[in-house]
């Protein structure tokens, strides 16, 4: 089964607006990733939190972790239409472990 | 320009005709790892290696070889498609580990009829 689950599935606001999308997932883990995709595109790595973190910020994004509820959320503040795309959390548990994706989060930017 | 490049972008084949999709890295990266994404459940990861020689099945490994020969590529291997093979892979590279940051490929999209 998926070790995260992306909410909301997909997401319409208009450029200015904050974006609030969340993962949730099932086991302990080592980090979560945050990656954006393109239509049809490689992903594109956004942000990296551990699990001995509960906050980090980059640029317009910021990120939280909370282990004891094992959910993260990403947060994109004043929105703009580039930043129309799909967002992915991953997971990983371990150092030697493999990385699970969800399904993912599709975030449209209306101008 | 640090990079992932897969080969070929485009493929259309057909049932049972084996075929390499290519994987090549210039950062000296030491993991690779290869996902499928198909609509409505995201990527899921195949096989990735943590280093030459080093390889480890994902979520989805059947139907599916891998080699990591040299650091630099980690081609997939389909010795005998079938249409359920059908979908957008994606080889990624980091640093080292699962840890890091993942660099992606541009993807290959393969159609198996």
């Amino acid at each position: 089964s998926q070790q995260g689950e992306e909410d909301p599935q997909a997401l319409s606001i208009q450029e200015g607006e904050n974006a609030t999308m969340n993962c949730s997932y099932k086991t302990s883990i080592n980090n979560l990733q945050w990656y954006r995709q393109n239509s049809g595109r490689g992903l594109v790595h956004l942000i990296l939190i551990r699990s001995n973190e509960r906050e980090k910020h980059s640029g317009r994004l910021r990120v939280t972790l909370d282990t004891s509820k094992k959910s993260s959320s990403l947060l994109i503040t004043a929105s703009r239409a580039a930043d129309t795309a799909s967002y992915f959390c991953a997971t990983v548990k371990t150092s030697y472990d493999k990385v699970i994706f969800g399904p993912g989060t599709s975030l449209s930017v209306i101008p | 320009e640090a990079q992932v490049t897969q080969n070929p972008r485009y493929l259309i084949t057909v049932t049972g005709k084996k075929l390499t999709v290519t994987c090549s890295q210039n950062m000296n990266h030491e993991y690779m790892s290869w996902y499928r994404q198909d609509p409505g459940l995201g990527l899921r990861q195949i096989y990735y290696s943590m280093n030459v020689e080093v390889t480890d099945k994902g979520d989805v490994p059947e139907g599916y070889k891998v080699s990591r020969k040299e650091k630099r590529n980690f081609p997939l291997i389909l010795e005998s498609p079938s249409p359920n093979q059908t979908s957008l892979y994606f080889c990624a590279s980091s640093l080292s580990q699962a840890h890091n940051e993942q660099f992606f490929g541009p993807g290959t999209r393969l159609t198996v009829l």
